[in-house]
């Protein structure tokens, strides 16, 4: 299984907006609506910040939004702050039953 | 709270064993799939293991599929990971997460494994 394509880098300024895409196949982000996005500062361990393509775990700003169309599936964040820099990895289930991640996006906040 | 701890990480030679722990609390152990998850250095998550609620539902990733057992005791509120003929591409922080649905929800806060020929 082929890790889901991500863009090696993104940056903005605070108070704008970016997006991070996550490209995957059939055999996984285009066949299921389990797309979920995680959060990694350096040194600690991923964060949950949406799952099922656009659903937020409570406790998580309502900048951050995720969609998805076809084999495609995005992280947008709002007002961008500087906190927000970090990796981002998206993640997929599989058509046989497994689970993929994205190959990480470092945003930086400029 | 929500409290995932991983414990049995450890340098060991190529071929080695070695039996990973994860110690829950702050939630019904029993009523949650689970997951192993390791990150090389440098490099993003790879999704190794999960194992249903009853443990009646096992899968592995192929990259480890013969090598490692995944295993719980609900009673005891713990999560295993048996691995056995390490590589030296296994060597990474391994984490334990608590699943909902398709999701990873809850993470420990890992533990490193260093394989070394």
């Amino acid at each position: 299984q082929s890790a889901l394509t991500q863009p090696a880098s993104v940056s903005g300024s605070p108070g704008q907006a970016i997006t991070i895409s996550c490209t995957g196949t059939s055999s996984d982000v285009d066949n299921y609506n389990y797309v979920s996005w995680y959060q990694q500062h350096p040194g600690k361990a991923p964060k949950l910040m949406i799952y099922d393509v656009s659903n937020r775990p409570s406790g998580i700003s309502d900048r951050f939004s995720g969609s998805k169309s076809g084999n495609t599936a995005s992280l947008t964040i709002s007002g961008l702050q500087p906190e927000d820099e970090a990796d981002y990895y998206c993640s997929s289930s599989t058509i046989t039953n497994t689970f993929v991640f994205g190959t990480g996006t470092k945003l930086t906040v400029l | 709270q929500v409290q995932l701890v991983e414990s049995g990480g450890d340098v060991v030679k190529s071929g080695g064993s070695l039996r990973l722990s994860c110690a829950v609390s702050g939630f019904t152990f029993g009523d949650y799939f689970m997951s192993w998850i390791r990150q090389a250095p440098g490099r993003g998550p790879e999704w190794i293991s999960y194992i249903s609620s009853s443990s009646g539902t096992i899968y592995y990733a192929d990259s480890v599929k013969g090598r490692f057992t995944v295993s719980r005791d609900n009673a005891k509120s713990s999560l295993f990971l048996q691995m056995n003929n390490l590589r030296a591409e296994d060597t990474a922080v391994y984490y334990c997460a608590r699943m909902r649905g398709d999701s990873f929800f809850w993470w420990g806060q890992g533990t490193p494994v260093t394989v070394s020929s």
